[in-house]
C-alpha cells in the first residue's frame, strides 16, 4: 500500500523567493516518486520523477526534488519563484511492476501563490 | 508527437443517464489509466489498462467500467449517473507498466 502526505494545502511566496513544497510518502515497495503541476482547467503536467539512481532529480522550469529514503520525503524546490509558477502541485507515488504498475497515489495538492 | 487526447472536453448529463468518455494515448503507449478529480476527494485512481487487459482497479462502484482497444485507445463508461459523479476525468498514458504517465486535458463531467 502507498500513501502521500503533502504538508500545507496553500503556500504563498514572494516573487524571487525560494519555493519549498513538502511531500512525504509511505510505500511497501521501492517507490517511484513524481511531482505534477496543474494549471486551472488543465490536465496534469509532469515536473520531475524519481525512479532509480541519482536521488537529486531536476525537472522542468527550474524545479528539483531530492529523494530521501531515511526521511521518506521528496520535497520540491525552486530557488527563485516566478509569477508563472502559481498553480497547484501534486506529489504522487507508484510502485512500478512490483507494486501496482502505473497506478498513481496522489497527495491532496498544494496551491502555490506567488506575490509581487 | 501528439499528446494524450480526450473527448469530449465538456459534458453535461442528468442523473440516471450513462456516459462514455474516450481517450487516445500518445502513439506507441500501451498503458492507459483513468483518474477522477473532485474538490472533495482529490485525485483518485479508477483503473489501468495494458494491452487490452485491465491490470489494476481502484475503489469505485461497478457503475464505472472501462475498456481498451487493440490500438490502445480507451473508453470509460459510467452508468446510472449520480450527482457525485460530477468531476474532471483524466486519462493518462505510458509506454510501459513501470514508467511514468502523461496526462490528457481531461473531460469535465457535470451531472444535473
Amino acid at each position: 500500500a502507498q500513501s502521500v502526505t503533502q504538508l500545507g494545502s496553500h503556500v504563498s511566496v514572494s516573487e524571487g523567493a525560494l519555493v519549498l513544497l513538502r511531500c512525504n510518502y509511505s510505500s511497501s515497495v521501492p517507490p517511484y516518486l513524481f511531482w505534477y503541476v496543474q494549471y486551472p482547467n488543465q490536465g496534469l503536467q509532469l515536473l520531475l520523477k524519481y525512479t532509480t539512481g541519482a536521488t537529486l532529480v531536476k525537472g522542468i522550469n527550474g524545479f528539483e526534488a531530492e529523494f530521501k529514503k531515511s526521511e521518506t520525503s521528496f520535497h520540491l524546490t525552486k530557488p527563485s519563484a516566478h509569477m508563472s509558477d502559481a498553480a497547484e502541485y501534486f506529489c504522487a507515488v507508484s510502485g512500478g511492476l512490483t507494486g501496482g504498475g502505473n497506478k498513481l497515489t496522489f497527495g491532496t495538492g498544494t496551491q502555490l501563490k506567488v506575490e509581487l | 508527437k501528439a499528446g494524450v487526447t480526450q473527448t469530449p472536453r465538456y459534458l453535461i448529463k442528468t442523473r440516471g443517464q450513462q456516459v462514455t468518455l474516450s481517450c487516445s494515448p500518445i502513439s506507441g503507449h500501451r498503458s492507459v489509466s483513468w483518474y477522477q478529480q473532485t474538490p472533495g476527494q482529490g485525485l483518485q485512481f479508477l483503473f489501468e489498462y495494458f494491452s487490452e487487459t485491465q491490470r489494476n482497479k481502484g475503489n469505485f462502484p461497478g457503475r464505472f467500467s472501462g475498456r481498451q482497444f487493440s490500438n490502445s485507445r480507451s473508453e470509460m463508461n459510467v452508468s446510472t449517473l449520480e450527482l457525485g459523479d460530477s468531476a474532471l476525468y483524466l486519462c493518462a498514458s505510458s509506454p510501459a507498466r513501470d514508467s511514468w504517465e502523461f496526462f490528457g486535458p481531461g473531460t469535465r463531467l457535470t451531472v444535473l
